[in-house]
């Protein structure tokens, strides 16, 4: 069964900084990555996702990912973080023919001034 | 287009009572999946239904269940509420079902709480 694990409950910026929050996908076939975004009291948004077309997939807000199948990974970088990037991350990954989604723990976002 | 919209957005019920959570996909889609969100188990798959049918379920009990109608607008419904199932319950649209590659776009959930 697909499983993502995402390293780093908590992750804390400065301003202007590099973000990597990390994803680390479990899947006997090729699986199906995607990145949400969640702001408080609000529902999941999705910022990108791979879907084999392309191994660096670029999402919204200046977001992307890179899919790297020998590390198993599909991690999520910014150059540059801003004040409104804070929010909580998912990770999640989908297996062929289904709908139904395996979400990581989430990593929350924090963006010092 | 508007977005999937859930309601209502806050609920406060009591342990034993019952509870239904109603979700109105984007216009045009009509794959829904149910989602509960919680801080010790995270995001957890529940159900997904397409044309009135569920096609998947996640491991949760009998007493949470679910139904769509014919245009596609689906409600969850959990029975003899427990303090468990204090979550945030997330409903989340696409236009097919089996097709991986659909990407699903959530509605801002339905905080329950059980007291």
């Amino acid at each position: 069964a697909q499983s993502v694990t995402q390293l780093g409950s908590h992750v804390s910026v400065s301003e202007g900084a590099l973000v990597l929050l990390r994803c680390n996908y479990s899947s006997s076939v090729p699986p199906y990555l995607f990145w949400y975004v969640q702001y408080p009291n609000q529902g999941l948004q999705l910022l990108l996702k791979y879907t084999s077309a392309a191994t660096l997939v670029k999402g919204i807000n200046g977001f992307e990912a890179e899919f790297k199948k020998s590390e198993t990974s599909f991690h999520l970088t910014k150059p540059s973080a801003h004040m409104s990037d804070a929010a909580e991350y998912f990770c999640a990954v989908r297996g062929y023919n289904n709908n139904d989604m395996r979400f990581g723990a989430g990593t929350r976002l924090t963006v010092k001034p | 287009k508007a977005g999937v919209t859930q309601t209502p957005r806050y609920l406060i019920k009591t342990r034993g009572q019952q509870v239904t959570l109603s979700c109105s996909p984007i216009s045009g889609h009509r794959s829904v999946s149910w989602y509960q969100q919680t801080p010790g188990q995270g995001l957890q798959f529940l159900f997904e239904y397409f044309s009135e049918t569920q096609r998947n379920k996640g491991n949760f009990p009998g007493r949470f269940s679910g139904r769509q109608f014919s245009n596609s607008r689906s409600e969850m419904n959990v029975s003899t509420l427990e303090l468990g199932d204090s979550a945030l319950y997330l409903c989340a649209s696409s236009l097919r079902t089996g097709t991986s590659t659909d990407t699903q776009y959530f509605g801002p959930g339905t905080r329950l709480t059980v007291l």
